[in-house]
């Protein structure tokens, strides 16, 4: 089965640049989405189809996708983008989460 | 507002069976894709499953942890997705969200709150 793999945590300076990787095989042959979940609260889509961002998300928010490595960057880093962030691809029709990344802002 | 809305969690035994229901509001239900996405307390989240719309076919998809134990179906007519899931196991602990597949950007645009389930004796 495919698999996406992730940092545990990264953790960052606040207003410095902070650069989360989501590893998996040919993963830039897919498209690649990212989430941002902070305690108790629900997912919320930050990237999709690598690097576009929805309505309302910070334009320090930015993403890439390229061999075996899709990146979620977000510049410019505030306390309050202090969440879990996952990476999600699809394999044929079937769905595939990375298992997350803590980003401590600190 | 734009918003969907789980019910049904709670507590049941080992071998026991749940259904979850999630109703939509503010898009057009019918024309959307859901899916089921799981996530045990302190893990990551894990997908449990999709129902595609009536054009195309309702068709149905499952994670590998519970192929053959749950059931998604939906009722266009009340805007609402189930999950139905037999032959629990402790390990299905989890909060239980239903989201939209946004199909133009092939991603999650839309969650619900999330429900609770916990199998336990």
């Amino acid at each position: 089965s495919y698999e996406l793999t992730q940092p545990p945590s990264v953790s960052v300076s606040p207003g410095q640049t902070a650069s989360i990787t989501c590893s998996g095989d040919k993963l830039g042959d897919k498209y690649a989405c990212w989430y941002q979940q902070k305690p108790g609260q629900s997912p919320v889509l930050v990237i999709y189809q690598d690097s576009k961002r929805p309505s309302g998300i910070p334009e320090r928010f930015s993403g890439s996708n390229s061999g075996n490595t899709a990146t979620l960057t977000i510049s410019a880093t505030q306390s309050t983008d202090e969440a879990d962030y996952y990476c999600q691809a699809w394999d044929t029709s079937t769905v595939v989460f990375g298992g997350g990344t803590k980003l401590t802002v600190l | 507002e734009v918003q969907l809305v789980e019910s049904g969690g709670g507590l049941v035994q080992p071998g026991g069976s749940l259904k979850l229901s999630c109703t939509p509001s503010g898009f057009t239900f019918s024309d959307s894709a859901m899916h089921w996405v799981r996530q045990a307390s302190g893990k990551g989240l894990e997908w449990v499953g999709r129902i595609r719309s009536k054009a195309n076919n309702y068709a149905t998809a499952y994670g590998a942890s519970v192929k053959g134990r749950f059931t998604i179906s939906r009722d266009d007519s009340k805007n609402t997705a189930y999950l139905q899931m037999n032959s629990l196991k402790t390990e299905d602990t989890a909060v239980y969200y239903c989201t939209r597949l946004w199909a133009n950007w092939n991603a999650f645009d839309i969650w619900g709150q999330g429900t609770m389930v916990t199998v336990s004796s």
